[in-house]
């Protein structure tokens, strides 16, 4: 596709339960980002990927969230047992270092614990 | 850990100039960008500048970058309500790849 592709756009959950949110970057993108933004904050960095190097997990708030990304390009986050205060937007990013590390975000998957 | 600052508001009124600013305290900062999102929407790029520029004009958009006071500033000419939006200021330093955004300027165009 053109841009980056995230789903679902929406989500609705109870408290306790996992879900997996799916991002899908630009074609050729080597680097990809995960970000949080909660109402009223900034965008909170989680989680980059770049090419087949070890991701930098340092922004992972807990042992709850994790991701993976598959084959160098669709990138799956996962967050294990929701609590309320995980509802927020998710929003996906991804950059070609050929492009001055210029990122292009997706729509974001706004994800609501209840 | 560093940090960026922005306004959390700025209301205009059609047809004048907007300027929003924000404050940084990396130093090392290399590269400096302006987001843009509109409701529902992902962040896009509007502008960037690079650390060894004064200043960057692109058609209404002008970027003033004080690297001595690390004061980056956003200026709209003829603010249009469809600038209407959240404008995030970020920075990133050359050795990183992982940026810094503030918390968003939301810019209210009314009639």
């Amino acid at each position: 596709g053109a841009g980056v592709s995230q789903s679902p756009s929406n989500k609705v959950t109870e408290k306790g339960k996992d879900v997996e949110l799916r991002c899908d970057p630009i074609s050729g993108h080597t680097a990809l980002y995960w970000y949080r933004q909660s109402l009223g904050q900034g965008l909170e960095f989680l989680i980059y990927f770049q090419g087949n190097s070890a991701p930098d997990k340092s922004g992972l708030p807990s042992d709850r969230f994790s991701a993976e990304r598959t084959g160098g390009s669709v990138s799956t986050l996962t967050i294990q047992r929701t609590q309320q205060e995980d509802s927020a937007v998710y929003l996906c990013a991804s950059s070609s270092l050929s492009g001055g590390d210029i990122q292009y975000f997706g729509a974001g998957t706004r994800l609501s614990v209840l | 850990g560093e940090d960026v600052e922005q306004s959390l508001f700025l209301s205009v009124r059609e047809g004048d100039s907007s300027v929003i600013n924000c404050t940084y305290t990396d130093s090392s900062s290399t590269y400096l960008y302006w987001y843009k999102q509109e409701p529902g929407a992902g962040l896009q790029l509007l502008t960037y500048i690079f650390s060894n520029m004064d200043m960057k004009q692109d058609q209404r958009l002008t970027v003033l970058l004080n690297k001595k006071d690390k004061h980056l500033s956003l200026r709209i000419a003829d603010t249009q309500t469809g600038d209407s939006a959240i404008y995030f200021c970020a920075e990133m330093s050359g050795g990183s790849y992982i940026p810094t955004f503030g918390r968003g300027t939301s810019l209210i165009v009314h009639p």
